[in-house]
C-alpha cells in the first residue's frame, strides 16, 4: 500500500485568484505521478503524467512540478475560473500497474 | 486513448439486493481495475479484473461480496452483492496498458437504502 496524501482536502477561492495544492508520495520505488481533474458524473480527466525529478508541465492555466527525492508534487492553477471547480486527484502507480490515489482536493471557485 | 462506457451512472437500491455495474471499452486493453470511493475517502482499489480467470482482490474485499467478470479484453462487470448502506459509494472502473496511460469510466453513484 502506498501512502499518497493530498492537501488541502477542500479549498474555496475567488474567481481570478491563483491557487495550488500538494500531493506527497513515497520517494522509494517511484514510477510516475499522475494528476487528474474529476467532475461529478464524469470520467477523471488526465492532466499530467510526471516521471522525472524536476519535471514541470503546463496545460493552459494549470501547471505542475515534481520532486521525487523528497516525494511531493504541486499543482498550480493561475487565475481560477468557475469551470475549474472540481476534485483534483493525484495518484501513483504500484508495481502491479494499478493506481494508488490520494483523497483529492475539492476546489470551488466562487464567481 | 481508450474510452470506457460505464453503466449505470447512478442507482438507488434496497438493502439485501445486488447491483451489477458494466464497463465497456472501445478497444482491447491489457488491464482493468475496479475502485470504490466511500464518502470522504480515497479511491480504493477493489480488484484487478483478469481476462479469462478469477479477479485478484485487495485486502478487505472478497469475491462473494464483489464478484467480477472479464470475459474478454474490452468488457468487465462488478456486482455489489447483498448490499447494505455501507456500500453506498462511487464505483469506478479503469483500464491501462502500463504505468503512463489510464482511462476511466464516468463512475456509478450507488445509494443503498
Amino acid at each position: 500500500i502506498l501512502n499518497v496524501e493530498q492537501s488541502p482536502q477542500s479549498l474555496h477561492v475567488q474567481e481570478g485568484d491563483s491557487t495550488n495544492f500538494t500531493c506527497s508520495f513515497p520517494s522509494s520505488n517511484f514510477y510516475a505521478l499522475h494528476w487528474y481533474r474529476w467532475e461529478t458524473a464524469k470520467s477523471p480527466e488526465a492532466l499530467f503524467v510526471m516521471t522525472l525529478n524536476g519535471d514541470e508541465k503546463k496545460k493552459g492555466r494549470i501547471s505542475a512540478t515534481l520532486n521525487t527525492k523528497e516525494g511531493y508534487s504541486y499543482l498550480y492553477i493561475k487565475g481560477s475560473q468557475p469551470e475549474d471547480s472540481a476534485t483534483y486527484l493525484c495518484a501513483s502507480p504500484t508495481g502491479a500497474n494499478n493506481l494508488f490515489f490520494g483523497t483529492g482536493t475539492r476546489l470551488t471557485v466562487i464567481p | 486513448s481508450a474510452v470506457i462506457s460505464q453503466k449505470p451512472s447512478r442507482d438507488i437500491c434496497q438493502r439485501g439486493t445486488s447491483l451489477t455495474i458494466q464497463c465497456q471499452v472501445d478497444s482491447q486493453v491489457t488491464m482493468m481495475f475496479w475502485y470504490r470511493q466511500q464518502p470522504g475517502q480515497s479511491l480504493t482499489l477493489i480488484a484487478t479484473a483478469n481476462q479469462g480467470s478469477e479477479a485478484t482482490y485487495e485486502s478487505g474485499f472478497v469475491i462473494d461480496k464483489f464478484p467480477i467478470s472479464r470475459p474478454n479484453l474490452t468488457f468487465s462487470t462488478l456486482t455489489v452483492s447483498n448490499m447494505s448502506p455501507e456500500d453506498s459509494s462511487i464505483y469506478l472502473c479503469s483500464a491501462t496498458g502500463g504505468y503512463y496511460g489510464y482511462t476511466f469510466g464516468s463512475g456509478t453513484r450507488l445509494t443503498v437504502v
